[in-house]
């Protein structure tokens, strides 16, 4: 039972665009909210997170908007960068943060 | 320089012969988890731990075991290997701020024939 559903594998964008991921989830008592991205030969490293009682978290070229009635997620990287590139992981969990939930995955590809 | 390390990134074992996957961090987080990562299943949670002596399954925990003698180390046992563990997996540990997300280890890739 996934929990956590991120249905695009992948997602090809042009250098200096909008790339928008998306993320959704069935569990209405989870608190927080993630996103991770991940290159090749590397462990996920952690991007931005959401809690529940907002709808919006900004950081730098990163924004993360959270829809709680439509239990969606949305990840926002504006301008895209060749960098950029890589598979970005949606999780959730509860309040403690440790049974966290994570999505199957985007691979992002921004082409220069 | 904050970091998990985990050992070995690369093992490939035979059905049956029990194996230790060690996770190591020197950030003195509380927390701690396993993950696996397969295709098309993103990562799912083995085992976590909230702190020395403290653990509790995830979402797959069979064939596998953890423990937590340690607050800096928490290694998982493969008691029998099988082939259905084939897969990547991951070390992660956090701080008590539940803002913050896991820091993983850079993975160790598993094969069992």
């Amino acid at each position: 039972d996934q929990q956590v559903k991120q249905n695009s594998p992948s997602l090809s964008v042009q250098e200096g665009r909008i790339s928008i991921l998306n993320c959704d989830y069935t569990n209405s008592m989870f608190d927080y909210f993630l996103w991770y991205k991940k290159y090749p030969a590397e462990g996920p490293t952690f991007l931005i997170s959401i809690s529940s009682i907002k709808d919006k978290n900004e950081d730098g070229r990163f924004t993360v908007f959270l829809n709680k009635s439509a239990k969606h997620l949305s990840l926002h990287i504006v301008p895209s960068q060749p960098g950029d590139s890589a598979v970005y992981f949606c999780a959730a969990s509860g309040f403690n943060n440790n049974d966290m939930r994570f999505g199957a995955g985007t691979r992002l590809t921004v082409k220069p | 320089e904050a970091q998990v390390t985990q050992n070995p990134r690369y093992l490939i074992t035979v059905t049956g012969k029990k194996l230790t996957v060690t996770c190591s961090q020197n950030m003195n987080h509380e927390y701690m988890s396993w993950y696996r990562q397969d295709p098309g299943l993103g990562l799912r949670q083995i085992y976590y731990s909230m702190n020395v002596e403290v653990t509790d399954k995830g979402d797959v925990p069979e064939g596998y075991k953890v423990s937590r003698k340690e607050k800096r180390n928490f290694p998982l046992i493969l008691e029998s290997p099988s082939p259905n563990q084939t897969s990547l997996y991951f070390c992660a540990s956090k701080g008590s701020s539940a803002n913050y997300g896991y820091t993983f280890g850079s993975g160790t890739r598993l094969t069992v024939v």
